[in-house]
């Protein structure tokens, strides 16, 4: 199956600092990518959709300024969370799906980052 | 809105036993549904997906049925081992936004 590789896997970082994470497609192009967080003991939550070359879309809730969304090219789409809190320590996880496939086919997904904000 | 709900919410059985996990979703208009399997601090690995046309999915000692009418799915899992304690977690993609919406997971524990 595709892969999809995110890094880091785990980053600690300060209180007020700025924490970049990136999601690669390794064999295949995606147009399209998705970034959800999950809290401990819940489940996966959508933040946005990322499609490559223009404005993610952020699901309501999610503050656009905070959590920076880039994804400007067809293999990689990156989340840059600002000025971190420790409200923001999270498990970051992104998903890809191939371009020109249908909605209904399979997203793949990242290994995911844990984030520790202290 | 659709919601997907998983019970039960954890579950511990001796090794060797058959069991099942349950999937409920709140709107029958989806794509597909997907089965994952988590294991503590990493990512998910994709076990077995439906497409919204199909009924069931077969993958080793993996069995997982969907009836979509009744917004229902199972995941059964036969002879269970040590190695298949792990999270569950069931998601449909939504036939209306395109999105996946999860389910809370089921915790699952084989003991030997």
């Amino acid at each position: 199956g595709a892969v999809v590789s995110q890094h880091p896997s785990r980053v600690i970082c300060k209180s007020g600092t700025s924490v970049k994470i990136e999601c690669r497609s390794l064999d295949f192009q995606a147009t399209t990518m998705f970034w959800y967080r999950q809290f401990p003991k819940q489940s996966l939550m959508l933040m946005a959709t990322s499609n490559e070359g223009s404005k993610a879309t952020y699901e309501q809730g999610v503050e656009k300024d905070k959590f920076l969304i880039n994804h400007a090219s067809l293999t990689l789409s990156t989340l840059t969370v600002t000025s971190a809190h420790p409200e923001d320590s999270s498990f970051y996880i992104c998903s890809a799906r191939e371009t020109g496939t249908l909605i209904r086919t399979e997203a793949f997904f990242g290994q995911g980052t844990r984030l520790t904000v202290v | 809105k659709q919601e997907v709900t998983q019970i039960p919410a954890a579950l511990s059985v001796p090794e060797g036993e058959n069991l099942v996990l349950n999937c409920s979703f709140t709107d029958s208009a989806i794509y597909n549904l997907q089965w994952f399997r988590q294991d503590p601090g990493k990512g998910l690995t994709s076990l077995l997906l439906i497409q919204s046309s199909q009924r069931e999915q077969t993958s080793g000692r993996l069995n997982a049925s969907l009836d979509k009418s009744s917004g229902r799915s199972t995941l059964y899992i036969a002879a269970s081992q040590p190695g298949d304690s792990a999270t569950y977690l069931c998601a449909v993609k939504d036939g209306n936004t395109g999105k996946l919406i999860f389910g809370q997971g089921t915790t699952l524990q084989v003991k030997p």
